[in-house]
Parts: structure tokens; sequence; C-alpha cells
């Protein structure tokens, strides 16, 4: 069975410092993707990044970045020039690839409570 | 706007009642989920449904009922058989069950008493 840990429960940074948030995960697929959600005190998901198992590329959204090491089963989070709206908790999510079939879900960490400090 | 809505935003039950928790869609998407969060858990599966008139159940759907009767609508109905239903509850939407992003609504509050 797949899982997602996040090893820090919390963490803090001060306004326009960068800061990275660590993921492991443990799979025996080969094709999968995985996610980072940000859920700011209004609790909506909010989707921030997405990366797919095949492509070495990591992914980049504007001041968020990902270090993608599929060997090693990680995949952080670096956020950059922090902004106090930065302040949320984020979770680390997996999802097998398309050729495991319909039948997948996303796979949850436990999340990381970040706060951006002015 | 395209979205998801969930209403009300926080809602308070008397124990051994029924409640029902909206989410609508104008996404078009196909396939829409009901996720359960609890303090210090992760997001865990409620129901999900991939095409209107069928629905599957999720990692923790005893206590739960949903329909599908059209595309846009998915309501959950939390039973009086669900035993700790206070919770977070939020609903989600992707283009069909093979996508892999799902978009989430704002979330409900259910409390309990």
């Amino acid at each position: 069975a797949q899982t997602v840990t996040q090893s820090q429960p919390e963490m803090s940074v001060q306004e326009a410092e960068t800061v990275t948030l660590s993921c492991t995960y443990d799979t025996s697929e080969n094709n999968y993707y995985l996610f980072w959600y940000k859920q700011p005190p209004s609790r909506q998901m909010i989707l921030v990044i997405r990366q797919e198992a095949y492509k070495q590329q990591n992914a980049t959204e504007n001041r968020f970045s990902v270090n993608f090491q599929k060997a090693a089963k990680s995949f952080s989070l670096k956020i950059s020039d922090s902004q106090l709206g930065d302040t949320a908790m984020y979770f680390c999510a997996f999802m097998k690839g398309r050729n495991a079939g319909n039948n997948r879900k996303l796979i949850w960490g436990l999340g990381t409570s970040l706060a951006v400090n002015p | 706007d395209g979205g998801i809505t969930q209403s009300p935003k926080y809602l308070f039950r008397k124990e051994g009642q029924n409640v029902t928790l909206s989410c609508e869609q104008n996404l078009n998407h196909d396939a829409m989920y009901w996720y359960r969060q609890d303090p210090g858990q992760g997001l865990r599966l409620i129901y999900y449904s991939q095409i209107v008139n069928d629905f599957q159940k999720g990692d923790i759907a005893e206590g739960y009922s949903v329909s599908r009767e059209k595309k846009e609508s998915f309501p959950l109905t939390v039973t009086s058989a669900q035993k700790n239903p206070t919770a977070f509850y939020l609903c989600a939407s992707s283009i069909d069950r093979g996508s892999s992003e799902q978009y989430f609504g704002p979330g409900t509050r259910l409390t309990v008493t």
C-alpha cells in the first residue's frame, strides 16, 4: 500500500525568506503523480503544484518549486520569497498513474503547518 | 465563475438526526468526491462518483450515504449511524475519474452535539 509521510508537523519562516517542506512516500508503482496542496485558514484546499513521476524535470509554479527525487522517493516543496499569504497547512499527496485504472485515489500526508512571520 | 460550492459553511445538528451536506459544481466535471478531515489526520475518502447515477464507497463510507442524480450535484447525508460525525467535510471534483487533478470546494464544518 502507498503511504505519504510529512515529517515536519510545524515550520516557520520569516517573510521574504525561503523554506523547504519535506515529503517522502512509499510505493511500488513506477507511474504516479505527486501533489502539494495548500489549506489556508479559510480551509479551502488549493492545488499548489503537481509532478508526474515520469518527468525528470522538477515542476515549478512561480515561487513554488519541487525537488523530486524518484529513487529516494522524496518530494519536497520549496517556497521562495515567502509571503504572509503563504501561511497555511501544506499537504503532500500521491496518486497512481492512469495505467492503474480509474479506481485510483489520492493518498494524503498529515500536513505541515507553515507560519510566515513578518 | 466556475467552481465548487458547498453550503452551509457551518452546520449544527443534534445527535440522532440525519443531515445532508450540499455540493454543487459548474465545472462540467464527471467525477465528484467527498472527503472527511479530522484534526491531525489527512483527508479520508468517504464516497466518490464517476458519472451520474453511479457512486462507489471510499475508505470510510459507513454511516454516510450519497446520491448523484445530476452531474452538477453530489449531496452527502450523514446518518445517525455515523458514530463520530463532527468533522470538516470537503467536496471535490475532477474532469473524470482518470484525471489526476481534483478541485475542492470551501468545505462544511459539521458539529453534532
